[in-house]
């Protein structure tokens, strides 16, 4: 049963420090994105990569968060310096490309005080 | 530029009874319609979608949605819910650069 992994599930933490997410896409999909959900914002889609090329990144914040592929089997969402409006919950998808598809991970609880 | 309006935030509903959440969109272009679950702490779940061919759509758990272009629609259909359907429910359209884009989501409370 392919799933899409996330790590940690949970992460607290305090204002100013480093944050690091990361995805596991299913295998063979070649498509990942990275979204935000809040009670305020709803889900908000933050970065997505085709390829591990960054197609959209609008969403983001750039002066504090980055996303990166290193290689097909990892995705990677940082934010550095954390504040505490960053906390919610932050949802790794992939999907194979070109039916628009798109399967969620379990997400992580990030909380910044 | 695409659009997705869910008509209403929350539906209370009795087990048992049959439910309808409303999904409306707009796009210049052809379009793929998703509906997704969301149970409380978990990631979204595909529930079905709309990709071409027939315009009504059968997906897991007992729903249904029926995609109406004329009326720009998807609404999504159970006959018969039951407490486990209590969820958030996330309408999705296809945009032209690659991405999906998500409604606000429907609360289905489902009331024994």
């Amino acid at each position: 049963d392919a799933r899409v992994t996330q790590t940690p599930r949970d992460k607290v933490t305090e204002m100013g420090q480093e944050v690091t997410m990361r995805c596991q896409p299913i295998l063979g999909h070649n498509t990942v994105f990275w979204y935000r959900q809040t009670m305020m914002q709803g889900l908000e889609l933050l970065a997505y990569f085709r390829n591990r090329a960054p197609l959209d990144d609008s969403g983001m914040p750039k002066d504090r968060f980055s996303a990166e592929m290193p290689d097909a089997t990892l995705a990677t969402l940082k934010i550095q310096p954390s504040e505490p409006r960053d906390s919610a919950v932050y949802f790794c998808a992939s999907g194979p490309g070109d039916s628009y598809e798109q399967y969620f991970g379990p997400g992580t609880r990030l909380t910044v005080t | 530029a695409q659009s997705v309006t869910q008509l209403d935030s929350q539906v209370p509903v009795f087990e048992e009874a049959p439910v309808e959440l409303r999904c409306n969109y707009s796009s210049s272009v052809s379009v793929y319609l998703f509906w997704y679950v969301q149970y409380p702490n978990q990631g979204l779940q595909l529930l079905l979608k709309y990709l071409s061919g027939s315009t009504l759509v059968k997906g897991i758990n007992g729903f249904e949605a029926e995609f109406n272009k004329s009326q720009t629609s998807f609404h999504l259909r159970k006959p018969s819910v039951h407490i486990s359907d209590t969820a958030e429910y996330f309408c999705a359209v296809s945009s032209d650069t690659g991405k999906l884009i998500f409604g606000q989501g429907t609360t289905l409370q489902v009331k024994p």
